[in-house]
């Protein structure tokens, strides 16, 4: 499958521990964003970067949420000190921008992170 | 700010009814419109977007969306929906295909 890949699927945590999720885009791809997504909403849009610069950042990325892309291909994701309000779905998708725009882009199917 | 409202939470068809699930978003820009949907189990996949030109758009597997800018509208339609149509549809606006604002989704249940 050479889809957006991310890991793992299922995570589940303590409060107060710290997790990170990776993602793998398509490999040609140079724009990657962090979504992420409660029960009976749409996802919430998160980080994006290209390349390897975070272009941008949501109010909702509180200062324990972090997210990386080094070399400008996989990316994590990583919250510290979790807490029971993070429990969601943490969806990540690529696309190939030229310019401003880019016309579409691929969802992988996301880690589910619940934090008991 | 962008947002986006979905009418319905959950809309329940039998086969071969028509489809038409609302779609209203506020955005003060140029924007691009998408329609992606959820089947049980698997990723997002986009069904089709809207970013300049003829306002009624044709998407993948009979599905289709037209834009009124007078009505800040996207409404997504399909004439004849099949079992196989169960799913959660997404519309979403942006500028850009990645960095988008969603609406709460649409359960699709289609009965055989």
């Amino acid at each position: 499958d050479t889809g957006v890949s991310q890991d793992p699927r299922h995570k589940i945590t303590k409060r107060g521990q710290n997790v990170t999720f990776r993602c793998d885009p398509i490999s040609e791809h140079n724009r990657l964003y962090w979504y992420r997504q409660t029960l009976g909403q749409g996802p919430e849009f998160l980080t994006y970067f290209q390349n390897e610069a975070q272009l941008e950042k949501s109010r909702l990325l509180s200062d324990r949420f972090s997210a990386e892309r080094p070399k400008g291909s996989f990316s994590t994701l990583e919250i510290q000190r979790t807490e029971q309000g993070d429990s969601a779905m943490y969806l990540c998708a690529s696309s190939l921008g030229r310019g401003v725009g880019d016309t579409e882009a691929f969802f992988g199917q996301g880690t589910r992170l619940t934090v008991v | 700010a962008q947002s986006v409202s979905q009418h319905n939470h959950h809309v329940i068809l039998s086969e071969a009814a028509s489809l038409e699930l609302g779609c209203n978003y506020s955005y003060g820009g140029t924007v691009n419109l998408f329609w992606y949907v959820q089947y049980p189990g698997q990723h997002l996949q986009l069904l089709l977007k809207y970013f300049s030109g003829d306002p009624l758009v044709k998407g993948i597997k009979g599905f289709e969306a037209e834009f009124i800018k007078s009505k800040f509208s996207f409404n997504l339609r399909k004439p004849s929906v099949q079992w196989s149509d169960t799913a959660e549809y997404f519309c979403a606006v942006g500028t850009n295909a990645g960095k988008s604002t969603f609406g709460d989704g649409t359960t699709l249940t289609v009965k055989p």
